[in-house]
């Protein structure tokens, strides 16, 4: 079974700083996605970044980047120039890829990231 | 940009009682799920529905609960008879067909209250 394991529970930034929140999975497939998402307080989750794990390319979406390490099954998200509405919950989630009609999303506990003025 | 929509935002029921969340999916999706996330803690799978029947479910998906698409452009969840331990946020997902991959959209959540 898939695993995915984020160890900060909380951490905070200096708004215009970078944060870097780590998370690691874990699978025997060698197929599959990668995502990070935010939850602001308005509570609607939205996609940041995600990552396809045959590609070694690191993603990058503006100030949103990843850190892809396959070997070590680590995915980490830099957040660089931190700004306020960047304040939010941040869910690192897999998704297998086996072209089945399920696809679901296993996420980890969260990591609550407050930027502070 | 079209998004996925949730009615009820807050639903509170007596134990006991059936209750239903209702969600509108993005309109060219052909995929949905049902998550939930209790307070505090990580976002669950709970089903995953495709060409009109049930693709997955998970072990938090007993009897009580069902899934409909009554007429095209709703899905609903079925609670029959809610437990406390039914207290949670319910998010609603679509994505559009495979085969490369699908980014599942959310809609905003349905907080449910079991009293």
């Amino acid at each position: 079974a898939q695993t995915v394991t984020q160890s900060q529970p909380e951490m905070s930034v200096q708004e215009a700083e970078t944060v870097t929140l780590s998370c690691t999975y874990d699978t025997s497939e060698s197929n599959y996605y990668l995502f990070w998402y935010k939850q602001p307080p308005s509570r609607q989750m939205i996609l940041v970044i995600r990552q396809e794990a045959y590609k070694q390319q690191n993603a990058t979406e503006n100030r949103f980047s990843v850190n892809f390490q396959k070997a070590a099954k680590s995915f980490s998200l830099k957040i660089s120039d931190s700004q306020l509405g960047d304040t939010a919950m941040y869910f690192c989630a897999f998704m297998t890829n086996y072209g089945g009609a399920t696809n679901k999303l296993i996420f980890g506990t969260g990591t609550l990231l407050a930027v502070q003025p | 940009e079209p998004e996925v929509t949730q009615t009820p935002s807050h639903q509170v029921t007596q134990m006991g009682q059936e209750v239903i969340l209702r969600c509108v999916p993005i309109s060219n999706h052909l995929y949905f799920y049902w998550y939930r996330q209790i307070l505090g803690q990580k976002v669950e799978f709970l089903v995953s529905f495709y060409n009109n029947e049930i693709s997955e479910k998970s072990e938090i998906f007993d009897d009580q609960f069902s899934v409909e698409r009554p007429d095209g452009s709703n899905f609903t969840l079925k609670i029959r008879s809610t437990k406390l331990e039914d207290s949670a946020m319910y998010f609603c997902a679509s994505s559009e067909a495979l085969p490369s991959y699908n980014e599942q959209f959310f809609g905003p959540g349905t907080r449910l209250t079991v009293l």
